[in-house]
């Protein structure tokens, strides 16, 4: 069964503070991970790294997929009280016949001013 | 240009009814998925369907169904509604790859 799981399960920080955010996976047929931020409903894409894009960045945040020991970090710097929301990871399986994704079970991050 | 919409927004029922939901893509995406996500834990993946066919289903009961149309547009059915079918139920639509762009979800009460 694919298994997602992230770390940790919920973080408290203050404004301007750095933090990192984990993802390890066990699945079959690995294709893509995924980070999304939940803040209210819809989870908003943020980044999706795949083999031949392990990195990626956007402002303040980053991401980086490590293939050998199947995870991802998520990188957040300077953190405003706006990114206070769920940060959740996803591995997106399967072929070009079908495609999923298993979510972990998110981290809760809450930014302090 | 519009993101992926979802009605109804809120939806209360009553146990053994059914309900249907429905979601209408970004333009362009021909890729519709369907997940349930229950309070305090991750999406959990239900059905996808490319091309009005379905190309993958998770593990439900098959009192969950679903179909798309011929514009691309999907609709979730539950029969015989559980209590622990109570969740957001959230659309993704996808250009075709791995790529997901979620919709506001409906959230179902089940009572």
């Amino acid at each position: 069964e694919d298994k997602v799981v992230q770390s940790p399960l919920s973080l408290v920080v203050h404004e301007g503070d750095t933090v990192t955010l984990n993802c390890s996976y066990e699945v079959t047929n690995f294709r893509s991970l995924l980070w999304y931020k939940q803040e209210k409903k819809a989870p908003t894409f943020l980044f999706m790294l795949t083999s031949s894009g392990i990195e990626k960045k956007s402002g303040r945040l980053s991401s980086i997929l490590d293939k050998k020991e199947l995870s991802s970090i998520l990188n957040i710097t300077a953190t405003q009280t706006g990114d206070s929301a769920i940060y959740l990871c996803a591995v997106g399986t399967g072929n070009n016949a079908g495609n999923m994704l298993t979510f972990g079970g998110g981290t809760r991050l809450m930014v302090k001013p | 240009d519009a993101g992926v919409t979802q009605s109804p927004t809120h939806l209360i029922k009553t146990r053994g009814q059914q309900v249907t939901l429905r979601c209408s893509p970004i333009s362009g995406h021909k890729s519709v998925s369907w997940y349930q996500q229950v309070l305090g834990q991750g999406p959990q993946f239900i059905f996808q369907y490319y091309e009005k066919e379905e190309r993958g289903r998770g593990n439900f009961p098959d009192r969950f169904s679903a179909r798309q149309f011929p514009n691309y547009s999907s609709e979730l059915n539950v029969n015989a509604l559980l209590l622990g079918d109570s969740a957001l139920y959230l659309c993704a639509s996808s250009p075709g790859g791995y790529e997901q762009f979620f919709g506001p979800g409906t959230r179902l009460t089940v009572l």
